[in-house]
């Protein structure tokens, strides 16, 4: 079965700096990988879904790396935010017969002004 | 606008007080699931839904029921709630499943006390 790894659980970075989200998967096999984003309280925002197929998506300001042969995915946030201060996951298919997304315990950011 | 929708948004109930929380979706889709996050574990998925009338059990099903009778709708009941149920619980949908190019939408997650 699937598991999911995301190191550090936590990083503190000074507004405007670049910075990238690790995330590791143990199955090659994945076809797709989802990266979210959770604020306190509320729900899970989907960022970017990264299909197999491809190595990099794009949204404004954020970049989703895949690589099945690593079993890496990273998240780069160019000239972060305070806004962006959140907690990230990313999530992948549990594997063949299994038909649920299996999830890191996420990154909390911060991103102090 | 594409969403999920879950109600409530919060309760606190007591022990062994059936109750009820609701999914709805409005994107025609045809996979629906549940998950609970707590501190320390993660999200762990209690039961999903193939179709209208297609439901299987995921990692901690016990002590909870589905049902699946309209494609947008997928509430979750918890018929004897307990104190280890208290949670943060999301509802999930997507177009179908094991499909690359398909992505999972969340609702805005229901935050369950039981005392």
């Amino acid at each position: 079965k699937q598991e999911v790894t995301q190191i550090p659980a936590a990083l503190s970075v000074p507004e405007g700096e670049n910075l990238v989200l690790n995330c590791s998967f143990t199955d090659s096999a994945i076809y797709n990988l989802q990266w979210f984003r959770q604020d306190p309280g509320k729900g899970l925002t989907s960022l970017l879904l990264i299909q197999s197929s491809q190595r990099e998506q794009t949204s404004g300001r954020l970049n989703a790396s895949l690589d099945k042969s690593s079993g890496r995915s990273t998240l780069y946030i160019a000239a972060s935010q305070p806004g962006d201060s959140a907690t990230y996951l990313c999530a992948g298919p549990s594997g063949a017969g299994s038909y649920q997304l299996t999830f890191g315990k996420g990154t909390k950011l911060s991103v102090i002004p | 606008e594409a969403q999920v929708t879950q109600n409530p948004r919060y309760l606190i109930t007591v022990t062994g007080k059936k109750l009820t929380v609701t999914c709805s979706q409005n994107m025609n889709h045809e996979y629906m699931s549940w998950y609970r996050q707590d501190p320390g574990l993660g999200l762990r998925q209690i039961y999903y839904s193939m179709n209208v009338e297609v439901t299987d059990k995921g990692d901690v099903p016990e002590g909870y029921k589905v049902s699946r009778k309209e494609k947008r709708n997928f509430p979750l009941i918890l018929e004897s709630p307990s104190p280890n149920q208290t949670s943060l619980y999301f509802c999930a949908s997507s177009l179908v499943f094991e499909t690359a190019n398909t992505e999972a939408f969340f609702g805005q997650g229901t935050r369950l006390t039981v005392v």
